[in-house]
């Protein structure tokens, strides 16, 4: 069981706008900030957010993220084929002295 | 171009030891923390360890405490994780990460080694 809660499987049409939710607790995303991670099939993770809804130089702006209490959100709006990927949350947990991360969701892009 | 480069995986029996490499370049690596995260087949991303850039603060996951430690050379731009007592859960895709400060994202990763442990 992962310490962040994310649904297994997301989708959406092309053009559409798609969000994956992550929930916590106060240890981890209630007193931290929430980056989100892109992985697609075969290859290593790539950073789309961090500190919340900061975007790095070159991830379309079409990614955005935001979090209340202990959750967080990564939107899609204008959801593309190349966007079909795993996504996975993480947060640093004050109890636990480390990274936590989500369980992770498939988009699926129909 | 900014790269990581692990290597050093490979085959070990349950009990064995590994000894896992990761090579920087392209940055000043002695000014990053470094991390290691690991995805056992098929299953999600699970962050394994963190060294910051002096090696003063080192952090690790209460599954590989104990048994696991990280490392690194600045003067070689070099990250390692030793592995000892490895067991079969171990098994996974091992990727070592970049991040500005220990609580900050990881911004770089590299490509990721194997380590399979059989039982």
């Amino acid at each position: 069981q992962s310490v962040l809660t994310q649904p297994p499987s997301a989708s959406g049409t092309p053009g559409q706008r798609v969000t994956i939710s992550c929930s916590g607790s106060s240890s981890n995303i209630g007193s931290n900030t929430v980056n989100w991670y892109q992985q697609l099939p075969g290859t290593a993770p790539k950073l789309r957010i961090y500190s919340n809804n900061q975007r790095p130089s070159g991830v379309p702006d079409r990614f955005s993220g935001s979090k209340s209490g202990t959750s967080a959100s990564l939107a899609i709006s204008g959801v593309q084929s190349e966007d079909e990927a795993d996504y996975y949350c993480a947060a640093w947990d004050d109890s636990l002295n480390g990274w936590v991360f989500g369980g992770g969701t498939k988009l699926t892009v129909l | 171009e900014v790269q990581l480069v692990e290597s050093g995986g490979g085959l070990v029996k349950s009990g064995g030891s590994l000894r896992l490499s990761c090579a920087a370049s392209g940055f000043t690596f002695s000014t990053y923390t470094m991390n290691w995260v690991r995805q056992a087949p098929g299953k999600g991303l699970e962050w394994v360890s963190s060294i910051g850039d002096s090696s003063s603060s080192i952090y690790y996951a209460d599954s590989v405490k104990g048994r696991f430690t990280i490392s690194r050379d600045n003067a070689r731009d070099s990250l390692y994780l030793q592995m000892n007592s490895l067991r079969a859960e171990d098994t996974a895709v091992y990727y070592c990460a970049r991040a500005y400060s220990t609580r900050g994202a990881f911004d770089i990763w590299g490509l990721g080694t194997m380590v399979t442990v059989s039982s």
